[in-house]
């Protein structure tokens, strides 16, 4: 599995967007790019997974650019309740056996009032 | 659907003691995953399943840890004998074969385990 790095913490405020970036210069050719959400005493939740250009849900959009070696997560008009931790993975299950698949770090969102 | 379910949600015991974790996935999906997570090494994957079968346990962090997939309903993890040091919180996670990439996984309550 392709080894991501992401910021350790962003805040920002109500109504504004947030961006995170997650750079993975090892990604291979069959990998995707899988974010996930965790609030405090939950399991991670899903949010987005995409292989190239961009991807849009009903709660975030993925941007990644041609080359595949970054990603950025867009969370469009945050809340209070999107305060959590998100997490970037890069790879692909059938490969993922025998990699020790870890979510790492995740980057610390604290949406502020 | 319930979701994925896990039992016990809290589990302490002592140092020696058997401890065994129990999941039930969302009905229909392929992959079950177990995790652990802890403040020092984040959230690790310890196995997965494809169809009942293990496909990949090198994130067991040794023999004492082992898990089964009896059934398509059913997954335990179970640690014998259990150490301070396995307190965390463990996951299981279920998602549908089909999906690419790492797939769209999820996640149960967790268990948080407390050895002393």
């Amino acid at each position: 599995l392709a080894k991501t790095t992401q910021p350790i913490s962003m805040d920002s405020y109500e109504g504004q967007e947030v961006n995170i970036t997650c750079s993975h210069n090892n990604i291979a050719t069959n990998d995707y790019i899988t974010w996930y959400q965790q609030f405090p005493s939950q399991g991670p939740r899903f949010i987005i997974q995409g292989y190239k250009t961009k991807v849009t849900n009903e709660v975030a959009s993925l941007f990644i650019p041609a080359d595949r070696k970054s990603s950025t997560l867009s969370l469009p008009r945050v809340s209070l309740s999107d305060t959590a931790v998100y997490y970037c993975l890069v790879g692909d299950i059938v490969r993922a056996a025998g990699n020790k698949l870890t979510f790492g770090g995740g980057t610390r969102v604290l949406v502020k009032p | 659907d319930a979701g994925v379910i896990q039992s016990p949600r809290h589990e302490v015991t002592e140092m020696g003691q058997e401890v065994t974790l129990r999941c039930k996935p969302i009905s229909g999906h392929d992959y079950l995953f177990w995790y652990r997570q802890t403040m020092m090494r984040g959230l690790e994957l310890l196995i997965y399943f494809n169809n009942n079968v293990p496909i990949d346990d090198s994130g067991m962090p040794e023999d004492r840890f082992s898990a089964k997939m009896p059934n398509a309903s059913f997954s335990t993890l179970k640690i014998q004998p259990s150490e301070p040091r396995d307190s965390a919180v463990y996951f299981c996670a279920s998602s549908f074969d089909s999906t690419p990439g790492l797939g769209e996984q999820y996640f149960g309550p967790g268990t948080r385990l407390t050895v002393t």
